[in-house]
């Protein structure tokens, strides 16, 4: 089947710690984007890949990094700066065309304790 | 600025009856509108999508949409709701001269719950 996997489905961090959330798609599709959701918040763009070896700060992108080194994959690294990062965050992919809608993985649960 | 608005944080609604979740957007030319579905601790999950043509437009799950240009709106329907269908919606918008990056603008999603 085709579709967008993320791994791990929870994950646990303490306080000062760097952690990296997997993304992976085998639907073919050039761009990538990660997202973050807190309650009441909607969704909000961390970072964006159109291509490979390319990427693009979001709305929210201090305390984060990414690397598209592979179009399959575009994993999303927390980072002992990011203030406040526990949130669901969400991985995203969209087929190359002006009309086409985004397909969401399932999420990654960050909790810091 | 482009912007969208959900302007109900929670819609209730009893079984077998109608559902409306409301949603008005703000873009500069023609825009392209999208309606998702989260289920909880889920990723969104696309319904439906209005690009160009008929304003009714008819999605998965047997949601429809209407576009309308002079309200600037996009409000989500559904002729008799299922227990099943409680869930968030999240409304998104790109204005046509969102480039290549093909960015959505989100709402802030209204929760929806179905009562038996």
């Amino acid at each position: 089947d085709g579709g967008i996997t993320q791994s791990p489905k929870y994950l646990f961090r303490k306080e000062g710690q760097n952690v990296t959330l997997s993304c992976e798609q085998n639907l073919n599709h050039d761009a990538m984007y990660w997202y973050r959701q807190d309650p009441g918040q909607g969704l909000r763009l961390i970072y964006y890949s159109q291509i490979v070896n390319d990427f693009q700060k979001g709305d929210i992108a201090e305390g984060y990094s990414v690397s598209r080194e592979k179009k399959e994959s575009f994993p999303l690294t927390v980072t002992s700066a990011q203030k406040n990062p526990t949130a669901f965050y969400l991985c995203a992919s969209i087929a190359s065309g002006h009309y086409n809608e985004q397909f969401f993985g399932p999420g990654t649960r960050l909790t810091v304790l | 600025a482009q912007s969208v608005a959900q302007p109900e944080d929670q819609v209730n609604v009893a079984e077998g009856n109608p559902l409306t979740v409301k949603c008005t957007y703000s873009v500069s030319g023609n825009p392209y509108l999208f309606w998702y579905v989260q289920y909880p601790n889920r990723g969104l999950q696309f319904l439906l999508k209005y690009i160009t043509g008929d304003n009714l437009v008819k999605g998965s799950y047997g949601f429809e949409a209407e576009f309308n240009k002079s309200q600037t709106s996009f409000h989500l329907k559904k002729p008799s709701a299922l227990v099943s269908d409680s869930a968030l919606y999240f409304c998104a918008v790109r204005g046509p001269n969102a480039g290549n990056n093909r960015k959505l603008i989100w709402g802030l999603g209204t929760s929806l719950a179905v009562n038996p």
